[in-house]
């Protein structure tokens, strides 16, 4: 069973960049797409993307001016930046897999924009 | 991007059933968007019921299951229990992009 983690600043000031990591246990990150999930408080979910390896990237095309995703093979990590940051990026982030065969969630981490 | 629908709100009477749905602005949805759906209680995570149309996880309670009805993809609940009260979610796959639905709060009541 795949298990994630995230991890990052929980504080980001407005205008800065957002990052999390994500690790990946209990799995290769070689093996699945990885995704990047988000939550405002008091709102529903939303997909900001996802990245496989060798594929590539597909975002979200309401943040695709802002986000990059990048994967590190030798720490089995996978991360996300969100440029230019606002207070309506508040939310919780999860990491997860999304696939035909099921799926694996971190457990979030909240991350609040403000100065 | 697409756009997925679901039921603002809907409301089930202890012991009774309710189907949520949830639809595409694509058109039909079918198995090939691997229909999921997630359950989701005030100050929880998300948790996983169905996905791939109809497959259950292990912690899913029975009176829960999925199909595709008229169309959309469809979450049936037979036997509400009060703890079944919560957000529903549900999400469709289409060619490497993930959507979710707006959510539905169901209330047993």
């Amino acid at each position: 069973q795949v298990q994630l983690q995230e991890s990052g600043p929980g504080l980001v000031k407005p205008s800065e960049t957002l990052s999390l990591t994500c690790t990946v246990s209990g799995g290769s990150i070689t093996s699945y797409y990885w995704s990047w999930i988000r939550q405002p408080p008091a709102k529903g979910l939303e997909w900001i993307g996802c990245i496989h390896y060798s594929v590539g990237t597909n975002y979200n095309p309401s943040l695709k001016s802002r986000v990059a995703m990048s994967v590190d093979t030798s720490k089995n990590q996978f991360s996300l930046k969100l440029t230019s940051v606002t207070a309506a990026d508040t939310a919780v982030y999860y990491c997860a897999t999304i696939s035909a065969a099921g799926t694996n969630w971190g457990q979030g981490t909240l991350v609040t924009v403000s100065s | 991007q697409a756009v997925v629908t679901q039921e603002p709100s809907l409301t089930v009477s202890p012991g009774g059933t309710v189907t949520l749905t949830c639809g595409s602005s694509t058109g039909a949805v079918t198995t090939g968007h691997y229909p999921y759906w997630f359950q989701q209680k005030p100050g929880q995570a998300p948790r996983t019921l169905i996905y791939d149309t109809s497959n259950k996880y292990s912690w899913t309670p029975a009176r829960f299951s999925g199909s595709l009805l008229g169309g959309k993809a469809a979450l049936t609940l037979s036997g509400a229990q009060p703890e079944d009260e919560a957000e529903y979610y549900c999400l469709l796959l289409y060619s490497g992009a993930v959507v979710f639905g707006g959510g539905t709060k169901l209330t047993v009541l």
